[in-house]
């Protein structure tokens, strides 16, 4: 089992819709990150957080350190964010790197 | 500053042979990270530098795999006598981690990425 695990995996919706994209961890975390990796490899941080809520426009992400999930919202989603979005953790005591999930495809149809 | 970049982006070599990325980070920043990510998979870490000093090393990076940063500044990932199972996009990261116990990357920004294929 991984240790963070993300759902969907894939995720097709309308523009306009509000999207919510999962992550569950299950070693204890220092802080929780929400990257976007477009086609061709660029990888952008959106959000890194060790408690509560988080906004940028329309992107809003949340963290409940008792329960080891996350979410992901956005709101009003438009074709532009079509992308993967990966969450990853930096795990306590481990190497301090990044612990990647898989990433959840989402596409925005116009 | 234009943020992180890699070099090249893409590599194609037959088996066997040595191939070298490198990594320009944020100029004011500490740390570099390299990570590999293969076709549909997250990214995995590789190893990471603070300043000079290469910190931590994960086990996927085998004896062929060697990572410098000599002056604190731009890092190197070479990777000798390739094999197929290299193939992989490897992505390099930096950020700025200020005083405090490591146990946080910081907000970290990522190059574009060096796709290498062995043939």
């Amino acid at each position: 089992k991984n240790e963070v695990e993300q759902s969907p995996q894939n995720l097709t919706a309308q523009e306009g819709e509000f999207i919510t994209i999962n992550c569950s961890y299950s070693v204890g975390i220092s802080a929780l990150h929400w990257l976007q990796q477009h086609p061709g490899g660029g990888i952008v941080s959106l959000f890194m957080l060790s408690s509560g809520k988080k906004k940028h426009g329309r992107l809003i992400a949340t963290i409940n350190i008792q329960e080891k999930h996350s979410s992901l919202h956005i709101t009003a989603s438009h074709p532009r964010d079509s992308a993967v979005y990966i969450c990853a953790v930096n795990t306590r005591g481990g190497a301090d790197g990044l612990t990647f999930g898989k990433g959840t495809h989402l596409i925005i149809q116009p | 500053d234009t943020g992180v970049s890699q070099d090249p982006r893409h590599k194609i070599t037959k088996r066997g042979q040595n191939v070298t990325f490198r990594c320009d980070p944020i100029s004011e920043h500490n740390r570099l990270y390299w990570y590999r990510q293969t076709l549909g998979q997250g990214p995995e870490f590789l190893t990471y530098f603070q300043n000079e000093a290469q910190l931590e090393k994960s086990r996927l990076l085998s004896d062929r795999f060697s990572a410098e940063r000599p002056k604190g500044s731009f890092s190197t990932l070479e990777i000798q006598r390739t094999e197929q199972g290299d193939s992989a996009m490897y992505l390099c990261a930096s950020s700025l981690v200020l005083g405090g116990p490591p146990l946080s990357t910081g907000e970290l920004f990522f190059g574009e990425g060096s796709r290498l294929t062995v043939l």
